[in-house]
């Protein structure tokens, strides 16, 4: 099995500031793809195949990384932003998710 | 459009199966294949198994010994079916449409399932 370890935790951001989370896998990945949840809500796609944005995903968010170490950056944070962002490689089953990274906004 | 809901018993006591079921819609179980996913309470995000779309299924491994998933395409509908329930199977159970635009591009709004006597 993969792991991912994401880091940090959690962080918080002031408006305007650069966010980086990043995702390392146990094990090469092909790509890495990251999911945006906010608090009673479901999952959903923000970033595929390692630097795509999912539909509606503002452009201050970009993807980047190779092999065994991926990053979400987000180049100006804004109060939307404020979520919990997981890291899922299908590269190989059984598929995983890293286990979050709360940001919040100061 | 695409959906998917999940439904099923809020409520399952312990060592007990619990059966869950995804109707979904806007696409055929045929052409996608669909995932399960649960959260425990203000943790992260567990991949469960999934029923592809020729029917084949693979489980975590972690829960194999205690997991089925299965469909019935005439009515567009995936189950899951998890014996010897405990306290740590409370979660939010997720169905999810394997890869579409995106992976997991379509989530349902999930089922909350707590394990107590």
């Amino acid at each position: 099995e993969i792991v991912l370890t994401q880091s940090p935790t959690t962080m918080a951001a002031s408006p305007g500031e650069k966010v980086t989370i990043t995702c390392r896998a146990s094990s090469s990945v092909s790509y890495m793809h990251w999911f945006q949840q906010k608090s009673g809500t479901s999952p959903k796609p923000w970033i595929y195949d390692t630097s795509k944005l999912a539909s509606g995903v503002p452009d201050r968010f970009s993807g980047s990384g190779s092999g065994t170490s991926y990053s979400l950056t987000i180049s100006s944070m804004e109060a939307e932003d404020a979520a919990t962002y997981y890291c899922l490689q299908r590269s190989s089953y059984p598929f995983t998710f890293g286990s979050g990274t709360k940001l919040e906004i100061k | 459009q695409v959906q998917l809901k999940e439904s099923g018993p809020g409520l399952v006591q312990p060592s007990q199966t619990l059966s869950l079921t995804c109707t979904v819609s806007g696409f055929s179980l045929m052409d996608y294949s669909v995932h399960w996913v649960r959260q425990p309470p203000g943790k992260g995000l567990e991949w469960m198994g999934r029923m592809k779309y020729d029917g084949d299924t693979y489980y975590n491994s972690a829960l194999k010994s205690r997991l089925s998933i299965s469909r019935d395409t005439s009515k567009s509908q995936v189950f899951l079916k998890m014996n010897s329930l405990q306290t740590e199977d409370t979660a939010i159970y997720y169905c999810t449409r394997g890869y579409g635009y995106t992976p997991f591009d379509y989530w349902g709004q999930g089922v909350m399932v707590t394990v107590s006597s």
